[in-house]
């Protein structure tokens, strides 16, 4: 089963254009979604998260917007970039006690590749 | 920032041999890392949640006595793959959650390492 679903596979956009990433959770106790950059050879680096009592999250040129009565969720990359050339995952996780645990554990997307072209 | 850092970034060896990945948070304390599984153009998948100075609790499907997996200290885990075989050949990757770091408590962020490319003869 999976949890977490992201779309499009892969993406081209144009630089200077907007990238969209959408994704969609089934678990109601998700509550807190981040999304991951990953070049080829290297782990996911955080780009920016979500919990859900807010509908918008702006980071520079990344926003992320939440829709909790859809469960879905998305990134938008603006005046995207050739450098944003990389593969983006959503993730989600539930939290908990401190501690960890078990609790914590995310759960991610299949992940897109972007592709901006100079 | 948060660095977590993996080492070997890459190995090479033959089928039967036994490999260690170390994880290590660099400038942060990790009661808890995460290990995770990525095949080529592939998600990541958690193999086991490891736990300082307990067990490591294991996904299901994931085979505890291949991967063993120690947190001996605050700052390190260990994943063991045994008699490792082709199909084990992977990219492996740790991450860790620095509970004290920036972020909105209980929810600060995971840091991944580098990943570790294993490739079994």
């Amino acid at each position: 089963q999976q949890q977490v679903k992201q779309s499009p596979q892969s993406l081209i956009v144009q630089k200077g254009g907007i990238s969209i990433i959408n994704c969609a959770y089934e678990n109601t106790a998700f509550d807190y979604f981040p999304w991951y950059q990953q070049f080829p050879g290297k782990g996911p680096a955080l780009l920016i998260a979500i919990r859900p009592d807010v509908s918008e999250k702006k980071e520079g040129r990344f926003t992320i917007s939440f829709n909790k009565s859809a469960k879905q969720f998305s990134l938008h990359i603006m005046d995207s970039q050739p450098g944003d050339s990389a593969t983006y995952f959503c993730a989600a996780s539930q939290g908990g006690p401190v501690g960890g645990g078990s609790n914590y554990k995310l759960t991610f997307g299949k992940g897109t590749l972007l592709t901006v072209n100079p | 920032g948060a660095v977590v850092s993996q080492h070997p970034s890459w190995v090479i060896c033959k089928s039967g041999t036994s490999v260690k990945i170390e994880c290590r948070s660099l400038d942060f304390q990790a009661t808890t890392m995460f290990w995770y599984r990525q095949f080529p153009k592939q998600s990541l998948m958690l193999m086991a949640t490891s736990n300082e100075g307990s067990k490591a609790t294991y996904e299901q499907g994931v085979e505890k006595d291949k991967f063993l997996i120690n947190h001996a200290s605050l700052t390190l885990s260990t994943l063991t793959v045994t008699s490792a075989h082709p199909e084990d050949s992977s990219f492996y990757i740790c991450s860790a959650r620095d509970l004290w770091g920036p972020g909105d408590w209980p929810y600060q962020p995971q840091h991944f390492g580098d990943g570790t490319r294993l490739s079994i003869l």
